[in-house]
């Protein structure tokens, strides 16, 4: 089945470390998305990236860095630089094309310990 | 970045009823989304609208693309226990979303 796979489900984070979210699709999307959603809130856009080997900061990048070597993989790494970094954190994928929407991953919830 | 302001916040309603929740924005959009999110789980696209004065039914849900692209609406019918979950809004611009807060339906049985 096509869709978006992000892992781990759940993730925990120590003081000062860095931590890498796993965001694959098998959709042949060419654009993908990192949002952040905090309790009772909408989603926040941290980066996207619209083709391989390009990608762009939306409105929290603070803290957070991504890389797109390869089209259907794009990893979001939370940095020590992140102070408040316990979220839900979610991976969208769309063609590209503006009458494309953005499909979702399940998401992973990092805490710290 | 700006959110959209997504209206009620939540509502508690009783199985069988209608609801109906709201998104508006000070910005015009190409494109108003609807999704719906589970405890634990990622948003599903229920409806898109892609046209000003859209009116689009999937379902029991309506939504409808305001005239002046600034607004969107979304009804659901005849209420039923799974229909529990959050509602978000999204408007498009390019291939960027901006999002509603959420409306978190509770129904009861």
């Amino acid at each position: 089945d096509g869709g978006i796979t992000q892992s781990p489900k759940y993730l925990f984070r120590k003081e000062g470390q860095n931590v890498t979210l796993s965001c694959e699709q098998n959709l042949n999307h060419d654009a993908m998305y990192w949002y952040r959603q905090d309790p009772g809130q909408g989603l926040r856009l941290i980066y996207y990236s619209q083709i391989v080997n390009d990608f762009q900061k939306g409105d929290i990048a603070e803290g957070y860095s991504v890389s797109r070597e390869k089209k259907e993989s794009f990893p979001l790494t939370v940095t020590s630089a992140q102070k408040n970094p316990t979220a839900f954190y979610l991976c969208a994928s769309s063609t590209g094309l503006t009458s494309s929407p953005q499909h979702f991953g399940d998401g992973t919830r990092l805490s710290i310990l | 970045g700006q959110q959209l302001n997504q209206s009620p916040q939540s509502m508690f309603i009783q199985e069988g009823e209608d609801v109906s929740m709201n998104c508006t924005s000070s910005s015009i959009f190409n494109t108003w989304l609807w999704y719906k999110q589970e405890p634990g789980e990622g948003p599903v696209l229920l409806i898109a609208l892609y046209k000003a004065g859209e009116l689009t039914s999937n379902g029991r849900l309506t939504a409808q693309f305001g005239i002046t692209r600034k607004d969107s609406f979304l009804n659901i019918s005849a209420s039923i226990p799974s229909d529990v979950g959050i509602y978000f809004c999204a408007g498009r611009k390019g291939n960027m979303l901006t999002f509603g807060g959420g409306t978190r339906l509770m129904v009861k049985p």
